[in-house]
């Protein structure tokens, strides 16, 4: 069986603040792929980005990093100079083969203030 | 990518009722997913459904409780049947485009 495990429930940090935001997964399968997604206030599903099993390397978008360790099943996300557009839920997902369900950790709030 | 709507966008309806929640895709998909997401939780998935066959449901979840129509590769609705308070939530669909997942912007529910 798949889960995937988001400890901490909420976050709340001072904007410029870098703030991490940790994954870990368990699964048998050797295929998989990992996901991060992002719910605003608003209600949407924003897919932030998607790392197969295969590719440990980490992944740097703008002020956003991902930190994939197979060793220790986790799959971590890093906000770095927070804003308060940053001011969401951020979910993170496992779905093992393609075109299947993802698998969702409860979802981590985190709350960015001036 | 891939550009999903939902429709309604939200909706309060009496117990006992029942609501069709309609997603459309701009381009043809296998696979279409519907979560749902009742308030302050995470997302579960309620079934697959491919174009052609029956929906798949995930455990807890029935046809008699939420059938699922899939006409044609862009399309699917879901029925929530019989609402109770507990039904209250948002319900999404997604697809898999290009190994991503798109979710639509969701239905919100709420039962009275």
């Amino acid at each position: 069986a798949q889960k995937v495990t988001q400890a901490q429930t909420e976050i709340s940090v001072v904007e410029k603040e870098d703030v991490t935001l940790d994954c870990v997964y368990e699964t048998r399968d050797t295929t998989y792929y990992l996901f991060w997604y992002k719910q605003p206030p608003s209600g949407e599903l924003v897919f932030l980005i998607r790392r197969n099993s295969f590719d440990e390397q980490n992944e740097i978008s703008g002020r956003y990093s991902w930190n994939f360790q197979k060793s220790t099943s986790s799959f971590n996300f890093t906000i770095t100079a927070s804003q308060v557009v940053d001011s969401a839920v951020y979910f993170c997902a496992l779905q093992t083969g393609t075109a299947s369900k993802l698998t969702f950790g409860t979802g981590t709030r985190l709350q960015v203030t001036l | 990518s891939a550009v999903i709507s939902q429709k309604p966008s939200r909706d309060i309806c009496q117990r006992g009722t029942s609501l069709t929640i309609q997603c459309q895709v701009d381009s043809q998909v296998t696979m279409m997913f519907w979560y749902r997401q009742q308030p302050g939780q995470s997302l579960t998935l309620i079934a697959t459904a491919n174009q052609g066959s029956e929906a798949t449901y995930e455990s807890g979840f029935v046809i008699d409780k939420f059938p699922i129509s899939r006409p044609n590769l862009t399309f699917s609705t879901l029925t929530v049947s019989n609402m109770s308070p507990e039904d209250s939530s948002i319900y999404l669909c997604s697809v898999e485009v290009g190994y991503e997942q798109y979710f639509g912007p969701g239905t919100r529910l709420t039962v009275t």
